[in-house]
Order: structure tokens, then sequence, then C-alpha cells
């Protein structure tokens, strides 16, 4: 159980475009769930949390409106890279969190991360 | 200011050789913390996690120790294979608003081989 789906696994655009990702959870309700960027040999950093039905909350020098977050429903979430550029190439992961009552429920699960490359 | 630092940075041991990574934190007020293995091009997969009152937790061949006074945690990989290479993140969740917020360490690259 707990399994976290993205989709596109892999994706190469031209500069200026704008790409959507999306992040599933497949047997499980997610009421939030988070999007992190990973550069080649660092750690996952933060880069929002995004609520179910309600706007998302960006972490300090995320830039909102070139990182648009949609969770209209709590299986899915999307992350749209628009206008993208070669500095937004990086590896871009989701996790969900279930929804709380046992405290050790109230954890996140990874999903397989999707490579953007931008030319 | 919460931080988790692991060493070392990287690490190569021969396939059948035990190893030990190691986790230092300063986030506060803690809440768990969580060991993960990272294939390379994967999503983080959960190995162990602890909260404040557990010292060793186990999972195979990973045994993870937890030492809240002195803010200090180890994960031991014993009898390695080959496809124990990977980075292993440790992470520690600090209570937030209500929620945990998971502050995640660089990682420790291990490399095995033959």
């Amino acid at each position: 159980g707990a399994v976290v789906s993205q989709h596109p696994s892999r994706v190469i655009c031209k500069s200026g475009t704008s790409v959507k990702i999306e992040c599933r959870s497949l047997d499980f309700q997610a009421t939030t769930m988070f999007w992190y960027r990973q550069f080649p040999k660092q750690s996952l950093m933060l880069m929002a949390t995004s609520n179910e039905g309600s706007k998302a909350t960006y972490e300090q020098g995320v830039e909102k409106d070139k990182f648009l977050i949609n969770h209209a429903s709590l299986t899915l979430s999307t992350l749209t890279v628009t206008s993208a550029h070669p500095e937004d190439s990086s590896f871009y992961i989701c996790s969900a969190r279930t929804a709380g009552g046992v405290f050790l429920a109230d954890t996140q699960y990874f999903g397989p991360g999707t490579r953007l490359t931008v030319l | 200011k919460n931080q988790v630092e692991q060493s070392p940075q990287s690490l190569i041991i021969l396939e059948g050789k035990n190893c030990t990574l190691q986790c230092n934190y300063t986030v506060s007020p803690f809440s768990n913390l969580r060991w993960y293995k990272q294939d390379t091009g994967r999503g983080p997969v959960s190995l162990t996690i602890m909260t404040f009152s557990e010292n060793t937790k186990s999972n195979g061949r990973y045994t993870a120790t937890l030492d809240a006074d002195t803010k200090q945690s180890s994960l031991h990989i014993t009898a390695s294979q080959l496809s124990d290479s990977a980075s292993y993140i440790c992470v520690v969740s600090g209570v937030s608003g209500g929620y945990n917020k998971l502050i995640f360490g660089a990682g420790t690259r291990l490399a095995v081989h033959p």
C-alpha cells in the first residue's frame, strides 16, 4: 500500500515552453502533497506544500508564478513549470501525506520522481 | 537553526562488508527520525522510522540507532550487497503548525563494489 506515482518519469522540452507533472496517490487519499526539487548530488529541497482544495504554500525563494501547483482532488496534484529555462532542469519529486489519526500514519510517501531537461 | 548533517559524504566498500553511516541533527522540537534509501533517478524509499523513545530499529540487514540525548543516529548495513549502492538520507521530523516538517540531510552516497 501507500503507492505514489508520477507522470511523466522523464521529459525534455525547449526553453520557453511549459511542462506539467502529475503526482497521484494510488491507494490512499492524500490531504497534503509536497513538491521537492533535487539537483545532482544534493538532497531534496522542499518547493511547496499543497493542500487539497486550497492554495499551495511556497517555500522562500520559490516563484509561485513560475511553479504552478494545483491539488484538485485527494489523489492528484500537478506541478506546472511555466516558461521553462535550462536552469529549471532538475529532478522533481512529489510526496503525499496520509490523513491523520494514528501518529505514524501521518507520514510522507514519495513518488519515483520526474527528470526535467530544458534545452 | 534546524539542520541535519550526515557523514561520510560518500563511501566505497566491498561486497559482503559492513558499514555505518552517521547522522547528527539539531532539529527542535523533535518528532521522529527516518532513514531513506534513494536509488539513482528514483524517489526515496523508507527504511526505518524512530520516535524519541526508540533506541534501535531493524529492517532486514539495516539497523538504525538513535540517541536523542546527543541528537545522533546511525544506520548500520550488514553483509552489504551490490544492490545497496544508493544514497542514504537521514530525515528528521519536527513539529510545526501541528504537522510534521521534514528536514533532510544531504545524504551519504554508498558504492558497493564486487
